[in-house]
């Protein structure tokens, strides 16, 4: 069975700073995806990053970027230049090929501080 | 807004009761989720559509839970005899072909 761990629970950046968040996950597969999720208080989850386990480079999207190391079950995500708005809860998430069902970290709450 | 909707986005219920949760995926998406969030959790899987077909329940459904989707649309969750313990979000998501999904507001449920 898959699982995935977030181990910080809370985390605080002062704005514009660099703040990474960490994931671990585990799983016997070699065909999977992993996901950030962003969850801002009361609002949908909304999709921050991806990465298919089968690409080397780490995804990108603009101020947020991933540290994949496929060998060590590492997933992290690096936030550059924090912003207010970027305080939420980010849920890790791990999706096996084929398949449908996310399986989720338990999150990390980010504060931002002014 | 095209995203997902559900309705109601908060619920308010005495143990023992019924409810009845609705979810309107993006238009076009042929699938669609439902997971649950307890409070200090991540989403769990609850259950999954492929158009209309339920492909899969999760063991977290226990009868008293039961979710439909007629004609490929809309979906609804129905939790009977509701007990403390099913006090949770309730997430509905969505999706076309691939791997990406996209989630609603969530409805929260509150059982006294």
């Amino acid at each position: 069975a898959q699982t995935v761990t977030q181990s910080q629970p809370e985390m605080s950046v002062q704005e514009a700073e660099t703040v990474t968040l960490s994931c671990t996950y585990d799983t016997s597969e070699s065909d999977y995806y992993l996901f950030w999720y962003k969850q801002p208080p009361s609002r949908q989850m909304i999709l921050v990053i991806r990465q298919e386990a089968y690409k080397q480079q780490n995804a990108t999207e603009n101020r947020f970027s991933v540290n994949f190391q496929k060998a060590a079950k590492s997933f992290s995500l690096k936030i550059s230049d924090s912003q207010l708005g970027d305080a939420a809860m980010y849920f890790c998430a791990f999706l096996l090929g084929g398949t449908y069902k996310y399986i989720f970290g338990t999150g990390t709450r980010l504060k931002v501080l002014a | 807004d095209t995203g997902v909707s559900q309705d109601p986005r908060h619920k308010i219920t005495k143990r023992g009761q019924n409810v009845t949760f609705r979810c309107d995926p993006i238009s076009e998406h042929n699938r669609l989720y439902w997971y649950r969030q307890t409070l200090g959790q991540g989403p769990e899987f609850l259950t999954y559509f492929q158009n209309e077909a339920q492909l899969e329940k999760s063991r977290l459904l226990s009868d008293r839970f039961s979710a439909e989707r007629p004609k490929g649309s809309f979906s609804t969750l129905e939790i009977q005899r509701t007990e403390q313990g099913d006090s949770a979000m309730y997430l509905c998501a969505s999706s076309v072909q691939g791997v990406e999904q996209f989630f609603g507001p969530g409805t929260r449920l509150t059982v006294l």
